[in-house]
């Protein structure tokens, strides 16, 4: 299995609402990670989890929060968020977060989040 | 500063014609460097991924270069089809403090015509 899935595929919230968005892997991968894309450009990672640890955290504003209950699930938890949050989010597995240096991303096919 | 730029920002081409894109970057000291493809509004799918001793590498229609001296890469697409349709992301990896880190180019939008 070498696939990354990630649910809802499209989620509608308001700007009071919390949500989850959720990703999950079966590949053994030790690391997994968050990106925000909005339209006509590149991903810009979020966060990075390492083992089940919050490794990288790109100056995230605190209304998105992350979780890994395991190694096969990772989580996004939103509350509060603004218009401008409105984007792709992707998830992403990785066999490890960079210690070997030649390591492949797989990504999931994301989730349209429109915030009004 | 590292950076990876890429061109063109979008291209248009006929079914069955070939193309080039461009990927050059400032990131040292360099690790490795890969290619993705990614549909509209789907995640980005590895393509090729080469390494600093590597030249050249092919997957099916697509070959990526690479020239470590001069800082470049290039993926030329063969005999293009429509569902060659998609975004074209250029990412490059490089090593500090112990860890390896990758910045993402801004993409090539490439619409193949019928």
């Amino acid at each position: 299995d070498t696939e990354v899935t990630q649910t809802p595929k499209h989620l509608v919230m308001g700007m009071t609402n919390k949500k989850s968005l959720k990703c999950e892997q079966h590949m053994g991968h030790r690391a997994m990670y968050w990106y925000k894309q909005k339209a006509k450009k590149p991903p810009e990672l979020m966060f990075v989890y390492s083992y089940e640890k919050l490794s990288i955290n790109e100056s995230v504003p605190s209304r998105f929060s992350p979780e890994c209950p395991n190694s096969s699930l990772l989580n996004l938890h939103l509350h509060a968020l603004q218009p401008e949050d409105s984007a792709l989010y992707l998830c992403a597995s990785s066999q490890d977060s960079g210690t070997s240096g030649y390591f492949e991303q797989f990504f999931g096919p994301g989730t349209r989040l429109t915030v009004l | 500063k590292n950076q990876v730029e890429q061109s063109p920002q979008s291209l248009i081409i006929l079914e069955g014609k070939n193309c080039t894109l461009q990927c050059n970057y400032t990131v040292s000291p360099f690790s490795n460097l890969r290619w993705y493809k990614q549909d509209t509004g789907r995640g980005p799918v590895s393509l090729t991924i080469m390494t600093f001793s590597e030249n050249t590498k092919s997957n099916g229609r697509y070959t990526a270069t690479l020239d470590a001296d001069t800082k470049q890469s290039s993926l030329h697409i063969t005999a293009s089809q429509l569902s060659d349709s998609a975004s074209y992301i250029c990412v490059v990896s490089w090593r500090t403090s112990g860890t390896y880190k990758y910045i993402f180019g801004t993409g090539t939008r490439l619409k193949v015509l019928a």
